[in-house]
């Protein structure tokens, strides 16, 4: 199947500091979509991305759509201690329900 | 609210036994997903239904039935053919099956 590279697998920052995390791909994808997952909870969509080229902000963060269609960054400014928990890009490929696939997550650790 | 239901949120098996996973959504929406969740890895598909009363297997579906009785139910049953059940499940759900995924707020299966 198809799979997601997604890096850093872990970032360990200082509080005001800005991230940054991507996800490439060798496959084209017609959707990226980033989430947010805290400890023992489900994942909560940040944003959405449905256009190459595609540039969207979402408070701090902002994510874009590769032109390639093959990869996404999301950037987080100014980080804060509730900005802790592991991130997670997914990319659907076609129509099919089964066509979301998701990277290992980045997770992110602040210091104090 | 509206939202995804998951319960319970901590569930233990023994050896040997079937579990069934609940998932309720008032969202009205057509897809529902089950994914597995194990520890530093990215969420796996066990099951999609595009529609009530159809459901298609994903990536890791031996050793799991669902059913899709009503639009906003999507139970799982893991059942004892399941070799490796100690994970964390998610129930997801989206308007259509080309449509951006939402989570609820996952179910722990411990084996003991």
């Amino acid at each position: 199947g198809q799979q997601l590279n997604q890096s850093p697998q872990s970032m360990f920052i200082q509080e005001g500091e800005d991230v940054s995390m991507n996800c490439t791909s060798s496959s084209i994808f017609n959707t990226w979509l980033w989430y947010k997952q805290d400890p023992g909870e489900g994942p909560v969509l940040l944003i959405a991305l449905y256009k190459a080229g595609e540039l969207t902000s979402n408070g701090r963060l902002t994510a874009q759509f590769g032109i390639t269609r093959k990869d996404s960054f999301l950037n987080i400014s100014a980080s804060i201690p509730s900005d802790v928990g592991i991130y997670f890009c997914a990319g659907r490929s076609g129509g099919g329900a089964d066509g979301l696939t998701f990277g290992k997550g980045t997770h992110l650790i602040i210091q104090p | 609210d509206g939202g995804i239901t998951q319960s319970p949120k901590y569930l233990f098996r023994k050896e040997g036994q079937n579990v069934t996973l609940s998932c309720e959504q008032n969202l009205n929406h057509d897809a529902m997903y089950w994914y597995r969740q194990d520890p530093g890895q990215g969420l796996r598909l066990i099951y999609y239904s595009q529609i009530v009363n159809d459901f298609q297997k994903g990536d890791i579906a031996e050793g799991y039935s669902v059913s899709r009785e009503k639009k906003e139910s999507f139970p799982l049953t893991v059942t004892s053919a399941q070799k490796n059940p100690t994970a964390f499940y998610l129930c997801a759900s989206s308007i259509s099956y080309r449509d951006t995924i939402y989570f609820g707020e996952g179910s722990w299966l411990t084996v003991v």
